[in-house]
């Protein structure tokens, strides 16, 4: 069965300052991996996503992530971050042919001037 | 660009009492899916549907129920509330699979059961 496992619940970095959001997955088969982010009161957004083709994904708003097979992560990150990225980041896995994504438990961002 | 629409967006219920919560796409999309998000928890997949007139359960199905009558429309009912219901929810769609497809969300639906 695939899990998401989110380190840390809430990160505070300062405006400018590089943002560094961890993710490792479980899966039995090569997996789909996502990040969405979730502004305040709305519904979630797709940032990127790693289909098996490149291991270094670009996404949004200036984000990327890196898929490591040997780690079983997919860390996201930004180098500079912008008061516009508070909000809340999820890692997201899909196995094979499911119609399912099963969600971490979220890391909220907070940006400090 | 409505894209996935949810009603009501709050609600307060009572123990007991039943509601519909309606989901509505304009985006042609075949795949439909409900989830709740709770603090810590991130969001956990109530039920979906692949397609008009199909509906599937999802991780956390018990308590619920669901209808796709109709293509551009998912209904999310309770019949009997419990407290333990209480949380934001969320539906999505997607064009494709969700493992290899983006999902759209709505802006959720913030549920009370007292």
């Amino acid at each position: 069965a695939q899990s998401v496992t989110q380190l840390g619940s809430h990160v505070s970095v300062s405006e400018g300052a590089l943002v560094l959001l961890r993710c490792n997955y479980s899966s039995s088969v090569p997996p789909y991996l996502f990040w969405y982010v979730q502004y305040p009161n709305q519904g979630l957004q797709l940032l990127l996503k790693y289909t098996s083709a490149a291991t270094l994904v670009k996404g949004i708003n200036g984000f990327e992530a890196e898929f490591k097979k040997s780690e079983t992560s997919f860390h996201l990150t930004k180098p500079s971050a912008h008061m516009s990225d508070a909000a809340e980041y999820f890692c997201a896995v899909s196995e094979g042919a499911g119609n399912k994504l099963t969600f971490g438990g979220g890391t909220r961002v907070l940006v400090k001037p | 660009n409505a894209g996935v629409t949810q009603t009501p967006k709050f609600r307060v219920l009572k123990t007991g009492q039943s509601m519909t919560l309606l989901c509505a796409q304009d985006m042609n999309h075949e795949y439909m899916y409900w989830y709740r998000q709770d603090p810590g928890m991130g969001l956990r997949l109530i039920h979906y549907s692949v397609g008009e007139g199909t509906t599937a359960k999802g991780e956390v199905p018990d308590g619920y129920n669901v209808s796709r009558l109709k293509k551009q429309n998912f209904l999310l009912g309770l019949e009997s509330a419990a407290p333990s219901q209480t949380s934001v929810y969320f539906c999505a769609s997607s064009l494709l699979a969700a493992v290899t497809g983006e999902l759209f969300f709505g802006e959720g639906s913030r549920l009370t059961v007292l």
